[in-house]
């Protein structure tokens, strides 16, 4: 069975700080990976995805299929950036079937 | 990228009572999507809803509970039956973006509808 987990509930870093966001999913077929992030009183929305290679807003996220892992990484922590993360994997090419994981609460102080 | 507009934004409903939530869509959508997000947990796909057939429902879902309604390619419904208190949670309509030149799509996820089940 699919699965996805994201071990902090909670994540709190200073400004201009690193961050990594843990992102580890279990799947037996080719996994698609997505960090969607929703800031307060937004929506829902694509932060990016592991096939796109891409980075947004400084974040990027490598796929690791050795360790099934699907870090976010921001080398500098901005304000910004606090949020809500959560991991999605799709199953297969099936479009919109997406398993989230339970999220992970940002928070960079000043 | 489609924008999604839902209601009610929020309720507050009594245990055994029904309510349908709706979701129109700028743009004509093949499918739609329906999510729940139960207070401190996931996003969980409900079902997916296409036009012109019966939608599709995840393992734990079932129709009498949740039944949908797709009459059009620009809107649908959800309604939530006979409602307890464990049916509060934080309802989502979504569909499917344009992908880029990687041929992959997203979500575009509405603003959700807030229920709470007393």
């Amino acid at each position: 069975a699919q699965r996805v987990t994201q071990p902090e509930k909670l994540l709190s870093v200073f400004k201009g700080a690193p961050v990594e966001l843990k992102c580890n999913y279990s799947y037996s077929g080719s996994p698609e990976l997505f960090w969607y992030v929703q800031y307060s009183r937004q929506r829902l929305q694509l932060l990016l995805r592991h096939i796109s290679r891409e980075s947004i807003k400084g974040f990027t996220a490598d796929l690791n299929k050795g360790e099934t892992s699907f870090h976010l990484k921001k080398p500098f922590a901005q304000e910004e950036d606090s949020a809500m993360y959560y991991c999605a994997l799709r199953r297969g090419s099936t479009l919109g079937r997406l398993y989230f994981g339970r999220g992970t609460q940002l928070t960079v102080w000043p | 990228s489609a924008v999604i507009s839902q209601k009610p934004s929020r309720d507050i409903c009594q245990r055994g009572t029904s309510l349908t939530i709706q979701c129109q869509v700028d743009s004509q959508v093949t499918m739609m999507f329906w999510y729940r997000q139960q207070p401190g947990q996931s996003l969980t796909l409900i079902a997916t809803a296409n036009q012109g057939s019966e939608a599709t429902y995840e393992s734990g879902f079932v129709i009498d509970k949740f039944p949908i309604s797709r009459p059009n390619l620009t809107f649908s419904t959800l309604t939530v039956s006979n409602m307890s208190p464990e049916d509060s949670s934080i309802y989502l309509c979504s569909v499917g973006s344009s992908g880029d030149d990687s041929g992959a799509n997203v979500l575009t996820f509405g603003a959700g509808s807030r229920l709470t089940v007393l």
